[in-house]
């Protein structure tokens, strides 16, 4: 059963305006949350985490918001950039786990010029 | 810069034929992962280990195995290949669950 979802498969932005990407999660234990951004044919790239025990981490472009409440983070890219088109994985770890991290499907970001 | 290097890019095998990924990290990162990419599945974690000789299965395991003799290597081994195995396998390390997996680039099996 996904513990981890990105409902949407896809989104297009125009360069310059924000993109927000949605992550739903169901276990209320998950103690960390990551973003990662793919490219074609490479291993997917670190990009951004929160605690658990926070509400929002800033960095650069790059902003996650966490929602305790509702199980749901978000990743906000302002401005974007057509840089930034690639594939972006939420993902969820427990500490008891071993960091093991489990994935969403993926959103496919396509920013325009 | 962690490294994680995967030591093939590509590689076609035959049906029932036992295959080896290997995996090396030069960080001397405790935790270790293999995951497979499917389209329309994202990734999925087929085994983990966080310690020389320790592994735990992963959300699909069956069909694979791993070994982790030394701290730094950690190898994904298909007992008999099967068309199904046929994926984008990902490697990667870590130290804590802050600081996120460094993957390698993956390494794309075809089984025929």
């Amino acid at each position: 059963d996904q513990q981890v979802k990105q409902n949407s498969p896809s989104l297009s932005v125009q360069e310059g305006r924000i993109s927000i990407l949605n992550c739903d999660y169901t276990n209320s234990m998950f103690d960390y949350f990551l973003w990662y951004k793919k490219y074609p044919a490479e291993g997917p790239t670190f990009l951004i985490s929160i605690s658990s025990i926070k509400d929002k981490n800033e960095d650069g472009r790059f902003t996650v918001f966490l929602n305790k409440s509702a199980k749901h983070l978000s990743l906000h890219i302002v401005p974007s950039q057509p840089g930034d088109s690639a594939v972006y994985f939420c993902a969820a770890s427990l500490v008891d786990s071993g960091y093991a991290l489990n994935f969403g499907k993926g959103t496919s970001l396509l920013v325009t010029p | 810069d962690v490294k994680v290097t995967q030591s093939s890019r590509y590689l076609v095998k035959r049906t029932g034929e036992k295959v080896f990924l290997e995996c090396v990290q030069d960080m001397d990162h405790e935790n270790m992962f293999w995951y497979r990419q499917d389209p329309g599945l994202g990734l999925r974690l087929i085994y983990f280990s966080y310690d020389v000789k320790m592994k735990e299965k992963g959300d699909i395991p069956e069909g694979y195995s791993v070994s982790r003799e030394k701290k730094e290597r950690f190898s994904l081994i298909l007992e008999s290949a099967s068309t199904n195995q046929t994926s984008m396998y990902l490697c990667a390390s870590s130290l804590d669950g802050m600081q996120g997996y460094t993957f390698g680039s993956g390494t794309r099996l075809t089984v025929v």
